[in-house]
């Protein structure tokens, strides 16, 4: 079955204690990414790749820190969190030039 | 700044009745246009999307939307709403190789 898989589905942590969120596609899509969803504010996208090796900034990308050392794998990495990293995340990836996000089940992560 | 605009945090209709939400977007170039779905607890699922071409885009589940490029507008539409089209929607449009969510619209069908 064609998907993307985030783990954990829910994270609770403590502010400073490094965590990684793994996200993995199946598809072979290129193009994987990153968003926060907040109440009232929406998706905003934090980082993305277009391909291995090759990442960038998105919107929100203060705090964060990604890799994409394989096709399929793109984890979101934050090193020291904060409470105000609290939210609801969000991995994505598309074939490159076909636009259609294909979106995990999100992983909610609170930092106390 | 880029950004996208949903103005109804919450859509109410009955069933049966025509629907419509709405997003309007500010954004530099001709950006690629998108609704996305999310049910409780779940991802985000693409229902369609406006690259070029016709004005009127039709997608998944009934729904269709349209393009306006003199408003900035791409309204989600729908004829006759369902029960089950209860859920939260956003529009998005991707300029570059970055994408831009709207604050998302609740929308509530009626029975």
């Amino acid at each position: 079955e064609a998907q993307v898989t985030q783990n954990p589905r829910y994270l609770i942590t403590v502010t400073g204690k490094k965590l990684t969120v793994t996200c993995s596609q199946n598809m072979n899509h290129e193009y994987m990414s990153w968003y926060r969803q907040d109440p009232g504010l929406g998706l905003r996208q934090i980082y993305y790749s277009m391909n291995v090796e090759v990442t960038d900034k998105g919107d929100v990308p203060e705090g964060y820190k990604v890799s994409r050392k394989e096709k399929r794998n793109f984890p979101l990495i934050l090193e020291s969190p904060s409470p105000n990293q609290t939210s609801l995340y969000f991995c994505a990836s598309s074939f490159f030039g076909n636009e259609k996000l294909f979106f995990g089940s999100g992983t909610q992560l609170s930092v106390l | 700044a880029q950004s996208v605009a949903q103005p109804e945090d919450q859509v109410n209709v009955a069933e049966g009745n025509p629907l419509t939400v709405k997003c309007t977007y500010s954004v530099s170039g001709n950006p690629y246009l998108f609704w996305y779905v999310q049910y409780p607890n779940r991802g985000l699922q693409f229902l369609l999307k406006y690259i070029t071409g016709d004005n009127l885009v039709k997608g998944s589940y009934g729904f269709e939307a349209e393009f306006n490029k003199s408003q900035t507008s791409f309204h989600l539409k729908k004829p006759s709403a369902l029960v089950s089209d209860s859920a939260l929607y956003f529009c998005a449009v991707k300029t570059g190789n970055q994408f831009y969510f709207g604050t998302g619209t609740s929308l509530t069908v009626i029975p």
